[in-house]
């Protein structure tokens, strides 16, 4: 049974440019996450999907920044016109349902902004 | 802001002994829950306590919740060099519908 994929791992982009990081969680998880974390910091919480919503996208940044989680395929996490602040490891997490099931963790994509 | 804040932020001990680590939050919770992170992964879950519990272990973890003060601890027994790791404490708020928040961590250090 295969973890949370992230896909790519290490990802530079040109300021100006957009950057879509991938997120395909694990088999019979519903509910996927994604988190920033800035080095030797903790993760600060983006957005929580399920399949064809937006649950909670309180930790969004009000510009550039969107995330999908399509009926099929994996969510995306979309970021347009990229800047040097952009730069991050940005990790998905997915879980089934329930209040309290824990969070599986991808190994992040590493932004890079040039 | 942050909801949990760990201390202490960095940790070194010598293999074998005990390490501790703390968690302070601020808001009422439905749980507390610890992860580990090692250099360029994702983390990994350790253990949940919920509000209603005192206490849990699982192997050489010890976990203990105090909802008066709003805090937590973990501890590991017996360190092994394999325990180098960041860790953090997470929370969600009783309205949060899972929503973690997590601390900035606590970097521990086992010296061989």
């Amino acid at each position: 049974n295969a973890g949370v994929m992230q896909n790519p791992r290490h990802l530079v982009r040109r300021r100006g440019q957009e950057a879509r990081l991938r997120c395909s969680p694990m088999k019979g998880h519903s509910h996927v996450y994604w988190y920033r974390q800035l080095p030797e910091e903790g993760l600060k919480f983006m957005v929580y999907l399920q399949k064809e919503n937006i649950i909670d996208e309180s930790g969004m940044p009000k510009e550039r920044f969107s995330a999908e989680f399509p009926k099929e395929g994996p969510s995306i996490l979309r970021i347009q016109q990229v800047v040097r602040g952009d730069s991050a490891a940005y990790f998905c997490a997915s879980s089934p349902p329930g209040l309290n099931s824990p969070l599986h963790f991808g190994n992040g994509t590493r932004l890079t902004v040039t | 802001s942050q909801q949990g804040e760990e201390d202490p932020q960095a940790l070194s001990i010598q293999e074998g002994e005990n390490a501790t680590m703390n968690c302070s939050y601020k808001t009422s919770i439905n749980n507390l829950q610890w992860y580990r992170q090692n250099s360029g992964r994702g983390l990994v879950h350790l253990i949940l306590i919920r509000s209603n519990e005192r206490e849990k272990h699982s192997g050489r973890l010890r976990v203990t919740l105090d909802t008066s003060k709003k805090s937590s601890s973990l501890l590991i027994t017996a360190s092994r060099a394999a325990d180098t790791a960041s860790y953090f404490c997470a929370t969600d708020a009783i309205r949060g519908a899972q929503k973690l928040v997590f601390g900035q961590g606590t970097r521990l250090t086992i010296n061989p």
